[in-house]
This record gives C-alpha cells, structure tokens and sequence, in this order.
C-alpha cells in the first residue's frame, strides 16, 4: 500500500519569497491534514479537510498560509511571503475519516523549509 | 482533551525491554491513550492505543492503570532502530491529535 507523498523533500527560499508544499494522501482517505514542526518541538496542527471541506484551521495563520485540497484527494499549503520563523518540517497527514474509534494517522516524511 | 506528562529522555540497552511512561491525570472516561514515535527524518507513526485494558500488536504492548492516570508503552525487545521521540497523546475519537515534546528514547549497543 502506498503512503503519504509529500514534495519537495527540502526547499530553501529567502524571507518574503513564496512557497508551496505538495501533499497526495493514501488512496480513500477523507482526511488529510497539516502540521507544522519546529525544531526540537512536536508537530503542531495547521488545518485539517475533510473530503474538501475544512474541519479546522484555527491555528492557520491565515494572513500568509492558505491551503486547499480540490477535488477532496490531493492537497497544497502555501506560504506568501515567508518568514524566518517558518522554518519547519511540513508533514501532511491522512486518516480513513473523523470520529472513528480506532482512528489511524500515516504521515508523510515531510518537507524542511528552510527561510533565510 | 487531557494533557500528558512524560520523561524528556531515557535509555535502553539493545535487547532489553524499554517501558515509557505516561501520566494523564486528567483524563476522561471517552478519551483514549495513543502512541506514536517519530523516527529522525521521518513522520510520526502510530503505534498502538487503548481506552481501558492492555493493549498489544506486533509494535509494542500497552499497559493502562486502573484509574486510567498514567499508562506504560512496552517495547519488549528494543533494537537500534527503536531510537526515536515517542508521544503520548490523549484524545477522543472526534478530538484532533495534538502533539506535546515526547520522549527521546536511546536504544544503544
């Protein structure tokens, strides 16, 4: 079974530059999410979709980061314009659905941004 | 949902069984115990939960207090390739998963 892609693998841009991180879930997973991690930190909850739909964003800073995932499968986040402080390994998430009992996340391997 | 508390760090010898705790005080009764562990380079991977009993599957066995405040990930025979950060995470089925700093776990020769 194939898992979570992610790509790039790494980015490096300069400050107030875009970026976009690409993220195609496991197949027939309704829900894809993203998290952000900070070095020496654990991963922390961007957004959340449900099919195509957001669950939760409320911890998108959505002054500079969007995110979409059309057509309920693949999904994009980007970053318009970088900070130093976004930093991170990117991690895209998915699971079969919410509310279940015995709810699984497989995360992708990530993409490191690096802001210079 | 509940906050967990866990060791920075601990060590282990290859081999050998590693047990990480987990002190969740504040639980709910219709909130579960999740356990993932994040190798390095990688993203995070789950491992086992439970509600109420122990719990085991070919990764690991989890062990429940009673009462519910703590629980204890068992790794019965750990290899080098156990080294990573391992969370505890106490959510419902409908919560989202939220991460804390989890525990650095050393497995070495």
């Amino acid at each position: 079974e194939a898992g979570v892609a992610q790509s790039p693998r790494y980015k490096i841009i300069e400050k107030r530059q875009s970026v976009a991180f690409w993220c195609n879930p496991i197949s027939g997973h309704a829900t894809l999410y993203w998290y952000q991690q900070i070095l020496g930190q654990g991963p922390k909850l961007l957004i959340q979709f449900q099919n195509n739909g957001v669950v939760d964003d409320s911890q998108l800073p959505k002054d500079r980061f969007s995110a979409e995932r059309l057509k309920g499968v693949d999904s994009t986040l980007k970053i318009q314009p970088a900070k130093l402080e976004d930093s991170a390994v990117y991690l895209c998430a998915s699971s079969l659905g919410v509310g279940q009992t015995n709810e699984k996340l497989f995360f992708g391997s990530g993409t490191q941004l690096s802001v210079l | 949902d509940a906050k967990t508390t866990q060791p920075t760090s601990m060590d282990c010898a290859e081999g050998r069984a590693a047990n990480l705790p987990c002190n969740h005080s504040t639980i709910s009764g219709n909130e579960y115990v999740y356990w993932y562990r994040q190798i390095h380079s990688q993203g995070p991977q789950y491992i086992i939960h439970g509600l109420k009993n122990n719990e085991t599957n070919e990764m690991a066995s989890l062990i429940i207090t009673e009462d519910r405040k703590s629980s204890t990930l068992i790794l019965p025979h750990a290899t080098l390739r156990d080294t990573a950060v391992y969370y505890c995470i106490v959510r419902t089925a409908y919560s989202t998963l939220t991460f804390g700093k989890g525990t650095m776990l050393l497995v070495s020769p």
